[in-house]
């Protein structure tokens, strides 16, 4: 089935480690992106990437990196340098076009900081 | 950023009865999504609707949008337990680059 896979759906992580976490689609999307969602709160875009090789912030970038080396892979990693990581995050992918962005959501990594 | 306000920030209801939930935005859009969230999973499409649309329907749920008061509500009609989740309204602007903007999302809570 075609779908977005996203892994581990729990992480913990130590003060001052780099995680990265897995995002794998099979739906031929161009787009991908990442959000992070905090206890009770709306999504905030980190990045998101248009095509292979290229990928831009979203409103909260500080402290994570990306790349997109293959279509189908748009892996995140959780740099120390940011602060406050423990947050779900959801990986995603769309066609955008002008009649409308469907998002097509993984289900989620549970990042806790130990 | 975050475009859309849902209200209310939660609602919880018998079974059986008609769940509102409303959506505020503030910038011209092309169109408007709502997307449903089980908790602990990712995020589902329910239904789009257009800026020259009004109002749209997909089984047990109705959508409406008025543009000139650049809101939007969501009504699910004979709620059901499985409907116990949060909702969440999402604004592809002009500007955006089909880059979505968010709503903080209503929580219903469906009570048997």
């Amino acid at each position: 089935d075609g779908g977005i896979t996203q892994s581990p759906k729990y992480l913990f992580r130590k003060e001052g480690q780099n995680v990265t976490l897995s995002c794998e689609q099979n739906l031929n999307h161009d787009a991908m992106y990442w959000y992070r969602q905090d206890p009770g709160q709306g999504l905030r875009l980190i990045y998101y990437s248009q095509i292979v090789n290229d990928f831009q912030k979203g409103d909260i970038a500080e402290g994570y990196s990306v790349s997109r080396e293959k279509k189908e892979s748009f892996p995140l990693t959780v740099t120390s340098a940011q602060k406050n990581p423990t947050a779900f995050y959801l990986c995603a992918s769309s066609v955008p076009k002008a009649s409308g962005n469907t998002i097509y959501f993984g289900e989620g990594s549970w990042l806790t900081v130990v | 950023s975050q475009q859309g306000e849902e209200d209310p920030q939660a609602l919880s209801i018998q079974e059986g009865e008609n769940a509102t939930m409303n959506c505020s935005y503030k910038t011209s859009i092309n169109n408007l999504q709502w997307y449903r969230q089980n908790s602990g999973r990712g995020l589902v499409h329910l239904i789009l609707i257009r800026s020259n649309e009004r109002e749209k329907h997909s089984g047990r749920l109705r959508v409406t949008l008025d543009t000139s008061k650049k809101s939007s509500s969501l009504l699910i009609t004979a709620s059901r337990a499985a409907d116990t989740a949060s909702y969440f309204c999402a604004t592809d602007a002009f500007y955006s680059n089909y880059q979505l903007i968010w709503g903080a999302g209503t929580k219903l809570i469906i009570k048997p």
